[in-house]
């Protein structure tokens, strides 16, 4: 059965403070990993996909990694605003664009 | 400004109501999606429309009917709920081909809905 588990559940940072959002998959065959951001009360916006192990993207303070078994989600001298739940998403292939969640991972930078 | 408009954005009914929710989006893709959302659950992927056919059915319990009549706009008829029924109802649309496709769908801000 298809499977994503992100840890920590929660992570509380100082502003500044940089750390990493983990994300395993076990999918036969991935065909996509994607990172959302979900703020309190509107729905999960699109951040990065990532096809291959070795593939890495970045925007802003926002830098996502890609092996064959997990993916990582690093926060550089994160913001107050930067604050919400992390999800990541594995899509397998031949599997009509399904997308299979992990439970999130809340994140709380203080100032 | 996400692309994918829902409504309404709460709603609250009773068990033996009939409700629907309406999805619209205007990013000119073809597949769109209902998704469930409940507190520490992963979301769970409810049904999948590709040009306007139902192309995935994630064993749905009848109560929850949907109907998309073009590759914009996506209903989701309730009646009957259960009080577990209650969670946020997230639409989402992405770009596909003839085929499953790997791009990223675009989510919309959601309904949520209490049932009482």
């Amino acid at each position: 059965e298809d499977q994503v588990t992100q840890s920590p559940e929660a992570l509380r940072l100082q502003e500044g403070e940089s750390s990493s959002l983990n994300c395993s998959y076990t999918v036969s065959g991935l065909r996509g990993l994607f990172w959302y951001r979900q703020d309190p009360g509107k729905g999960p916006e699109f951040l990065f996909t990532l096809y291959s192990a070795g593939e890495e993207k970045e925007k802003e303070r926002l830098k996502a990694t890609l092996t064959k078994k997990e993916s990582f989600l690093h926060i550089t001298a994160p913001k107050p605003e930067d604050s919400a739940t992390y999800l990541c998403a594995a899509m397998q292939t031949g599997a009509n664009s399904k997308l299979t969640f992990g439970k999130g991972i809340t994140l709380s930078v203080r100032p | 400004e996400t692309g994918v408009t829902q409504t309404p954005r709460h709603l609250v009914m009773g068990m033996t109501n009939k409700k629907s929710l309406k999805c619209e989006q205007h990013l000119g893709h073809n597949a769109m999606y209902w998704y469930k959302q409940s507190a520490k659950k992963p979301l769970e992927l409810m049904f999948v429309y590709n040009f306007k056919e139902q192309t995935e059915n994630n064993s749905v319990p009848s109560r929850f009917s949907p109907e998309c009549p073009n590759s914009s706009h996506l209903f989701l008829h309730l009646h009957t709920l259960q009080p577990e029924d209650s969670a946020l109802y997230l639409c989402a649309s992405s770009q596909s081909g003839q085929g499953p496709s790997n791009q990223p769908q675009h989510f919309g801000d959601g309904t949520r809905l209490s049932i009482l």
